[in-house]
Parts: structure tokens; sequence; C-alpha cells
């Protein structure tokens, strides 16, 4: 069974830039997550989604972060503009019942 | 709102010996408690689940203990290992939500 699939693995940027990042879910998860990673902290959930529909973006910084999950499997988060404090790893990850599967991240450095 | 305390934050021990870390969940409800094993730069990784009708699971010298009525549950690692070396998260489900409460990590490092 093929995991969760993130894409870049790494991204440099300078602040006030835009990023974008890119996740494929397990097949058939219909929950999606993205989290934030900080350094040293645990993963900060920032939106999950049900299908294609938002379940929880209570800690999305709605002014600069945005996602969506058009058709119901891949999805994108992105950051515009990007400040300093975002640089994390930001993880997806999916579930099909309660076990939640996590790709491999993306770093991202904003300077 | 929800939370799940982790302890200690960090843990180190003997090559050999036992390693054992604790969280308490404050959602009665929660009825699924993951742990996830995060090496350096990698994603997190599952190693063991425990849901709220079974005390005890145990798969090879990994083992997770549950006290519903305390609210707390455990990983125990035997026999200690460098490569058990890693961060270590618990988490706690929001029942309904398919969301998790996560700890806030335990460094273990295994010291040959």
């Amino acid at each position: 069974e093929a995991g969760v699939a993130q894409s870049p693995r790494y991204k440099i940027i300078e602040k006030r830039q835009s990023v974008a990042f890119w996740c494929n879910p397990i097949s058939g998860h219909a929950t999606l997550y993205w989290y934030q990673q900080i350094l040293g902290q645990g993963p900060k959930l920032l939106i999950q989604f049900q299908n294609n529909g938002v379940v929880d973006d209570s800690q999305l910084p709605k002014d600069r972060f945005s996602a969506e999950r058009l058709k119901g499997v891949d999805s994108t988060l992105k950051i515009q503009p990007a400040k300093l404090e975002d640089s994390a790893v930001y993880l997806c990850a999916s579930s099909g019942s309660d076990t939640q599967y996590f790709g491999p991240g993306t770093r991202l450095t904003v300077l | 709102g929800e939370n799940v305390e982790q302890h200690p934050s960090t843990l180190s021990v003997q090559e050999g010996d036992s390693a054992v870390i604790k969280c308490t969940y404050s959602d009665s409800a929660s009825n699924y408690f993951p742990w996830y094993k995060q090496e350096l730069g990698k994603r997190p990784q599952l190693i063991i689940d425990i849901r709220s009708n079974v005390g005890e699971k145990k798969d090879q010298r990994i083992a997770v203990t549950l006290n519903k009525t305390a609210k707390h549950f455990s990983l125990h690692i035997t026999e200690t290992q460098p490569e058990d070396s890693a961060v270590y998260f618990c988490a706690a489900n929001s029942p309904g939500t398919y969301k998790y409460i996560f700890g806030t990590g335990t460094r273990l490092k295994v010291l040959a």
C-alpha cells in the first residue's frame, strides 16, 4: 500500500513570498489533515478535511494560509505572504478510520 | 479545551534497560490512543495503539497500558536499543471527529 505523498520535500523562500505544498493521501482515505510542526514541538493541526469539506480549520491563520481539497483526494496548502515564524515542517496525514498516517513532510525555511 | 499531558520530556536510559513514558488525557470520551515514534528529520510513525475496551496491548518489545478510570496511558519499551532513540508522541482521539490531541513529546536517548 502506497503511503502519503508530499512535495516538495524542502523549500526555502524569502519572507513575504508565497509557497504551496501538495499532498496525496492514501487511496480511499476520506480524512486529510495538515499539521505544522515547529522544531522541538508536537504536530499542530492546521486544517482537517472530510472528503472535500472542511471539518476543522480553527487553528489555520486564515489571513495568510489557505488550503483546498477540490476533488476529495489531493490537497494543497498555501502560504501568502510568508513570515519568518512560518519556518517549520508541514506534515500531511490521512486516515480511513481512527489511525492517521503521516507523509514525509515539507521543510519550509523562511529567510 | 481538551489536552494531553506527556511526561517526561526527556529520558535517557542505558541500552538494555526499560523505558516508560506516561500520558494523561482530559476527555473522558476519548477511546483511541496511538503512539508515534519520530526519528530526526523523519515522519511520525505509528508504533502501537490501544482502544478503550482493552487494558493492555503488546507488540514484541513495546507495550501500552491504559487506565480509563485515571485517564492515563503509558508506553513501555523493554530491552532498549540505540535505534529506539527518537521522539515519542502520545495522542488521544476526539470521538466522532477523527481528530487527535497530541502530547508534547518525549525525547528518548538510549545510551550504548
